[in-house]
């Protein structure tokens, strides 16, 4: 069955270090990955988009991988700050079908502490 | 430019009563979609529509549930007999262009539905 497996366990770094997110799938083979931000009580903000022939993708302190073998994609947030504190969500694009419907993994919360 | 809106924030009916859920997308934006997120859970979709059409409707339940986006005004999930299953957070989204995924898609607030 289709699966989107982010890191479950809530993610604890210091401030200024790397955060690194993980979002891993099986049975899908998408055409594209966004990045979404969520903070409690509000709707997801886009961050990035990355194309299943694109490797990495780049916007300010964020990064994206995309590795369609390993079916794999990572989000590296650098020198980070408490105010990156949120729920991060992945997101892949449902292919084939490409109505634009978005298949979303269940997110990792962020702490950074200062 | 304002964003996504959804009214009402918050919503609460009792068990066998209709919730009715609005959306008004982005100004230029033709495509709507809505998604569900239940407590401790992901967000899922559930229908995606554009003006006056419903293109996929595969996240939807079967029953009780209805969706709309007429050709003036909001874009209406209707959601009838509520049941306690249904308290969840409703999330609309929109985007503006052929809606084919690579175009961003720019969320609401959402509406936050308890049945009691």
């Amino acid at each position: 069955s289709q699966k989107i497996e982010q890191n479950s366990e809530a993610l604890n770094i210091q401030e200024g270090k790397t955060a690194t997110l993980t979002c891993n799938y099986t049975n899908y083979s998408p055409a594209y990955l966004q990045w979404y931000r969520q903070d409690p009580g509000r709707g997801p903000v886009f961050l990035l988009l990355i194309r299943e022939n694109e490797k990495e993708k780049r916007k300010e302190r964020l990064k994206v991988t995309f590795d369609t073998t390993l079916k794999q994609s990572l989000f590296h947030i650098t020198a980070s700050q408490p105010a990156d504190s949120a729920t991060y969500l992945c997101a892949l694009g449902a292919g084939s079908s490409n109505t634009g419907k978005l298949i979303f993994g269940q997110g990792t919360t962020l702490q950074v502490k200062p | 430019n304002a964003g996504v809106m959804q009214n009402p924030r918050h919503l609460v009916r009792r068990r066998g009563q209709e919730a009715r859920l609005r959306c008004s997308p982005m100004k230029g934006h033709s495509h709507v979609y809505w998604y569900r997120q239940l407590p401790e859970e992901g967000l899922k979709f559930m229908v995606y529509l554009q003006k006056e059409n419903i293109i996929d409707e595969s996240g939807m339940p079967k029953e009780r549930f209805s969706a709309e986006f007429p050709k003036e005004g909001p874009s209406i999930l209707r959601i009838q007999q509520v049941v306690r299953g249904d308290s969840a957070a409703y999330f609309c989204a929109s985007s503006p262009q052929t809606g084919r995924g690579t175009d961003t898609q720019y969320f609401g607030p959402g509406t936050r539905l308890t049945v009691l």
